[in-house]
């Protein structure tokens, strides 16, 4: 089973910052790996998918890498603001199996 | 358009009453995936369907967990027989491709 770790579990920044979220994972044969944000009482809402084949992708102040020599991901947020205050999760799927597999989550504050 | 949807999104049960959790995917959506998510934790795959097809169900915890969906579309999850450990929200994610998109869950509570 694909086992997921996120970096910090928690994080408060001022509004403005440039921040990156961690995530680690420890089956390098990773099919793609997904981060998802998820705000109190809700589901979550996919961001960014990246294909084992791709490096990274990109969406407005979001940019996230993947790379499987070491088994990490990273979530780069540009230009912190008080609404991207949520828990952000990341997720991978093996190679074998449907499952994706997620890590418990960086709970992120910025302040305004 | 219409996103996933489940209901109800509340439940309160007492312990050893059954439950069915009910999931509604985006419309077209071939895959549809169940999930557990504890208090303070990711959430964790218990089952998947392709269309009517339940592909893997290597995540359900036990045998009182039992997934359905009889005509490819709307998916329920039965409990029985619920215990107080099955108190979590119960997340359905669909997807046309890879990438999952989620409903708001059920938050059970099991008293």
């Amino acid at each position: 089973k694909q086992e997921v770790t996120q970096i910090p579990a928690a994080l408060s920044v001022p509004e403005g910052e440039n921040l990156v979220l961690n995530c680690s994972f420890t089956d390098s044969a990773i099919y793609n790996l997904q981060w998802f944000r998820q705000d109190p009482g809700k589901g979550l809402t996919s961001l960014l998918l990246i294909q084992s084949s791709q490096r990274e992708q990109t969406s407005g102040r979001l940019n996230a890498s993947l790379d499987k020599s070491s088994g990490r991901s990273t979530l780069y947020i540009a230009a912190s603001q008080p609404g991207d205050s949520a828990t952000y999760l990341c997720a991978g799927k093996s190679n074998s199996g449907y499952a994706l597999n997620f890590g418990k989550g960086t709970s992120l504050l910025v302040t305004p | 358009g219409a996103g996933v949807s489940q209901s109800p999104r509340y439940k309160v049960a007492k312990r050893g009453q059954d439950v069915a959790l009910r999931c509604d995917p985006i419309s077209g959506h071939v895959s549809l995936f169940w999930y557990q998510q504890a208090l303070g934790q990711g959430p964790e795959f218990l089952t998947y369907f392709q269309n009517e097809a339940q592909l893997d169900k290597s995540g359900l915890p036990s045998d009182r967990f039992f997934a359905e969906r009889p005509e490819g579309s709307v998916s329920t999850l039965k409990i029985q027989r619920t215990q107080q450990e099955d108190s979590a929200v119960y997340l359905c994610a669909s997807a046309l491709s890879w990438t999952q998109y989620f409903g708001p869950g059920t938050r059970l509570l099991v008293l």
